[in-house]
């Protein structure tokens, strides 16, 4: 079993759509949660990221983290086309002064016009 | 503020051949990483380097793989011998030191070996 873990997609949802994007995880000791977005041919940025259970928003993205089911969710509403791209679950532990992140599959999301 | 620079973009390579990978931090972050990520995959931690020192090497293929960031700024990747199972997109990302620093990602190199 992998520690964390997404569904793979394809999604497809209509311009406008709210998106509901998940993402398991079975390491008791992550400390931090993050989601990133990787387009194309590019690597991987920073969306998203919190320390606690709850909802963190930011823009038309909500992060939404249960520490006690391991279940993580990222949520986009009034998606658009430039949405669309692969989205990374990262959740991670403190290792010296720095992160160790253990990254999950992806979702690849398609936003269509 | 300029991004983390990786080069080549793109490598094809046959079997047994040597390739290396250069990276430039984004100026002022003391910690590097290399990742390597597969096709349908997310990225998986090689090495991290902390300053010059290597301080998380447990992921990278020893026999095959090194790696060095002389000067404590940018760093090399090589492979030698490369292996067909080898063929990925390698990428470098960077951050300050602390746990509220992000990492900034490069656009990786997209290595093939034939």
């Amino acid at each position: 079993q992998k520690e964390v873990e997404q569904d793979p997609g394809p999604l497809s949802v209509p311009e406008g759509a709210i998106v509901s994007l998940n993402c398991t995880y079975s390491n008791s000791a992550f400390q931090y949660f993050m989601w990133y977005r990787q387009y194309s041919r590019k690597g991987p940025e920073l969306l998203m990221y919190t320390y606690s259970s709850g909802n963190k928003e930011d823009g038309r993205f909500t992060a939404q983290v249960d520490k006690s089911s391991k279940y993580i969710s990222l949520f986009i509403r009034d998606s658009q086309p430039s949405d669309s791209a692969t989205y990374l679950c990262a959740n991670g532990v403190l290792s010296g002064s720095a992160r160790q992140l253990t990254f999950g599959s992806g979702t690849q999301l398609t936003v269509l016009p | 503020e300029a991004g983390v620079v990786q080069s080549p973009r793109y490598k094809i390579i046959e079997k047994k051949q040597p390739v290396a990978f250069w990276c430039n931090p984004i100026s002022g972050h003391n910690t590097l990483y290399w990742y390597r990520q597969n096709l349908g995959q997310g990225p998986e931690l090689l090495i991290r380097y902390e300053n010059e020192e290597a301080v998380d090497d447990s992921q990278l293929p020893k026999d095959r793989f090194s790696a060095e960031r002389l000067k404590g700024v940018d760093s090399t990747l090589k492979i030698q011998p490369a292996e067909l199972g080898d063929s990925a997109v390698y990428l470098c990302a960077s951050s300050l030191a602390g746990n509220n620093s992000p990492l900034h990602f490069g656009n990786g190199t997209r290595l093939t070996v034939t």
